[in-house]
């Protein structure tokens, strides 16, 4: 893997249910993973920082995993509410300067 | 009150003009970014910034150059604008070079 790739890149989910979407990124000089929620009309917010192998971190109803060695990061959303609705973007850093973005995954919660 | 603030917020101008984009955050952070989202929605480091040092992504034309008159404001200016840097262009500060807070985005139309 050259690239951050994101899939999928869009998914439209049941309000209630659970869904997860996956962050691959190359493995060498890793630094740090981030993800960003990022809502139509706004500017992109910071959901998790993510540093070591087998991190795991939660907000609320959303969860992320880490995997350096193969490189790919899962975001898990439990009982996806409207309010879900948005781009979720992973970004991979290879230092402070040197960041990837992928092109997001579109969330679409149906009520 | 607004964390990360670009003006303006649209801009539409004609070809071979000479524009400036700025920002300013109200974080005290210390490093600072130019982002491009291209026409497939890519997010793309154009420059970060510290008060030591300018990182330049080599693939940014020479006819972009960022400007920071302190450590609060870095600013975007762009010369002999083309049909082709028509993007939304966001700013953003960090306090560590990861975590990441973006202004709301400058939409760039050239005409």
């Amino acid at each position: 893997i050259l690239n951050v790739e994101q899939s999928p890149q869009s998914l439209h989910v049941q309000e209630g249910d659970s869904t997860n979407f996956t962050c691959s990124f190359p493995s060498s000089n890793f630094y740090a993973l981030h993800w960003y929620r990022w809502e139509t009309a706004k500017s992109p917010e910071a959901l998790f920082v993510m540093t070591l192998n087998g991190d795991e971190k939660k907000k609320g109803r959303i969860s992320a995993t880490l995997n350096t060695k193969e490189g790919y990061s899962y975001l898990y959303i439990k009982g996806s509410q409207p309010e879900d609705s948005a781009t979720y973007l992973c970004a991979k850093y290879s230092s402070a300067s040197k960041i990837i973005f992928g092109s997001g995954t579109r969330l679409s919660i149906r009520p | 009150d607004t964390a990360v603030s670009q003006t303006p917020k649209y801009l539409v101008t004609q070809m071979g003009n000479d524009k400036s984009i700025k920002c300013e955050q109200n974080l005290g952070h210390d490093t600072m970014y130019w982002y491009k989202q291209d026409s497939k929605k890519f997010l793309k480091i154009m420059f970060s910034y510290n008060n030591k040092e300018l990182i330049i992504n080599e693939t940014v034309p020479n006819r972009f150059s960022p400007k920071s008159p302190d450590k609060a404001h870095l600013n975007l200016h762009i010369n002999s604008l083309e049909l082709g840097d028509s993007a939304v262009y966001f700013c953003a500060s960090s306090p560590t070079g990861i975590e990441q807070y973006f202004g709301p985005g400058t939409r760039l139309t050239v005409t």
